[in-house]
C-alpha cells in the first residue's frame, strides 16, 4: 500500500535553531499537507501544498512540494519552545480523499 | 474560527460492548472522515462519507464498524462489538470537498477497551 517515510523520527534542538524535516514516498501525491499535533489534541493544519514545486510559507514555517510529487519538506526557522510537538506530513492521491500520514517527527526545543 | 467537535473526550468500555463516538463537523463542510491513532503510532484512515454514503474505506473498517449522519449536524462512528485492539484515539475530520480546502480535525475521543 501507499506509505510515507518521514524523517527524522525526533529532534532535540536549541531554541533559535532552524529545523528541517521531510517526507518521501514511492507514490505520487497530488496534495501534501503538514500538520502539528500537541499532546491530547487533534492534528492542526500548518501548510497545504497543491502543485509540484510549490513553496509556501506560514510565518516561520516554509514547506515545499517536490517536483517529482513524491516528496515534501517542512522547515521551521528560529524555533521557539511552543514549536514543541509532533509534526506529520500527509498526502492525498488523485481521486481519493483518504489522507495518508507519515509516522511523525517529534520536536523538542531546549530553552 | 469554526471547528470540529467530538464527544466524549474519553470513553471506557468493556470488551464486547458497543460504542458510539460522536462528531459535529464544521457546518458548511460536505465530506466527513474518521481516522484512528493507536498510541505512539501514526494516524490511519478509516472511512470517508459524502452525500449520505461511504465513499471510501480502509481494510481496518470491517463489519464491526459503521458510520451514520443521523441529522444535519452529527456524524457518528459505531463499533458493534469492541475488541482490545480497538483502543486508540479516534479523530473525526471534515472538509468542503474542494481540494483547496483541506481536512480539519477534531481533538479526538480516546477509546479505552477493558
Amino acid at each position: 500500500g501507499q506509505q510515507l517515510n518521514q524523517s527524522p523520527q525526533s529532534m532535540f534542538i536549541q531554541e533559535g535553531e532552524d529545523v528541517s524535516m521531510n517526507c518521501t514516498s514511492s507514490s505520487i501525491f497530488n496534495t501534501w499537507l503538514w500538520y502539528k499535533q500537541d499532546p491530547g489534541e487533534g492534528p492542526v493544519l500548518l501548510i497545504a501544498l497543491y502543485k509540484a514545486g510549490e513553496l509556501t510559507s506560514n510565518g516561520r514555517l516554509t514547506a515545499q512540494f517536490g517536483i517529482t510529487r513524491k516528496d515534501s519538506f517542512l522547515n521551521i526557522s528560529a524555533s521557539i519552545p511552543s514549536d514543541v510537538g509532533i509534526y506529520f506530513c500527509a498526502g492525498l492521491m488523485d481521486s481519493s480523499y483518504k489522507l495518508i500520514f507519515g509516522s511523525g517527527t517529534r520536536l523538542l526545543v531546549r530553552p | 474560527e469554526p471547528e470540529v467537535t467530538q464527544t466524549p473526550s474519553h470513553q471506557v468500555t468493556q470488551m464486547g460492548q458497543e460504542v458510539i463516538l460522536r462528531c459535529v463537523p464544521i457546518s458548511n463542510h460536505l465530506y466527513f472522515y474518521w481516522y484512528r491513532q493507536i498510541l505512539g503510532q501514526k494516524v490511519e484512515f478509516l472511512v470517508s462519507f459524502y452525500n449520505n454514503e461511504i465513499s471510501e474505506k480502509s481494510e481496518i473498517f470491517d463489519d464491526q464498524f459503521s458510520v451514520e449522519r443521523p441529522d444535519g449536524s452529527n456524524f457518528t462512528l459505531k463499533i458493534r462489538s469492541t475488541k482490545l485492539e480497538d483502543s486508540a484515539m479516534y479523530f473525526c475530520a471534515s472538509s468542503t470537498g474542494s481540494r483547496s480546502q483541506p481536512q480539519h480535525f477534531g481533538d479526538g475521543t480516546r477509546l479505552s477497551i477493558l
